[in-house]
């Protein structure tokens, strides 16, 4: 089973400072996901990069792929409190003779952003 | 009306209950996931269904059991609950392609074992 290291697993920042997620791996996966949870609510996607070197934007968020499609940052410009929540990286299986589209997920980190 | 309802969204039960919890979508997708999540743990797969007649364990399938009902159905039993099971439950429906699989969450279902 491929494993995905996420970190930090808190952070606790002030609004409008700058922060990065980190989602690394041994090993390779087809492509990778980022998604956000808010208390009582299950995950909701963000992106999916797919190509290695992949660099994604959304808004104040920027996502990118790891060259060797093994690790993934989130990096968050200007934070603010609506930005509190967990996030969630989650790298898809490659499969073998069949892709079988699971999904293996980081620990997540918890995001803290303080008015 | 929300794509992926869950039922309970919060239960308490007991040592050697039997429980199910049940999920429903209205999205029309043809696979289903249950994940239960831990702090610090992350999401991690239980069971997954890629169609009515396709059932698959997943890391975590030990103690659980799963019926699919329907292609909008999907539930979740623990025949035996132990306090270890304590955690919260989601479901989730993806339509999968070949350069991408968007998973589609239910609000979670929220399990004390007493």
């Amino acid at each position: 089973t491929q494993l995905l290291e996420q970190s930090p697993q808190f952070l606790s920042i002030q609004e409008g400072e700058n922060l990065t997620v980190y989602c690394n791996s041994s090993s390779v996966f087809s492509s990778l996901q980022w998604y956000r949870q808010e208390p009582g609510e299950g995950p909701v996607l963000l992106v999916t990069v797919v190509t290695g070197g992949e660099v994604k934007k959304l808004k104040r968020l920027t996502f990118q792929f790891g060259d060797a499609r093994k690790d993934s940052s989130l990096h968050i410009t200007a934070a603010q409190p609506g930005d509190t929540g967990l996030y969630l990286c989650a790298g898809r299986e490659r499969g073998g003779s069949g892709n079988t589209g699971k999904l293996i997920f980081g620990q997540g980190t918890t995001l803290q952003v303080k008015p | 009306d929300a794509d992926v309802t869950q039922t309970p969204r919060n239960r308490i039960t007991k040592t050697g209950k039997r429980i199910m919890l049940e999920c429903s979508q209205t999205k029309g997708h043809d696979r289903m996931y249950w994940y239960r999540q831990d702090p610090g743990l992350g999401l991690r797969l239980i069971y997954y269904s890629f169609d009515v007649k396709d059932i698959n364990k997943g890391e975590i399938s030990d103690g659980y059991s799963v019926s699919r009902q329907a292609q909008a159905k999907f539930s979740l039993s623990l025949e035996s609950a132990i306090p270890n099971q304590t955690a919260l439950y989601f479901c989730a429906t993806s339509e999968w392609t070949r350069s991408t699989d968007t998973q589609y969450f239910g609000p979670g279902t929220r399990l004390t074992v007493l």
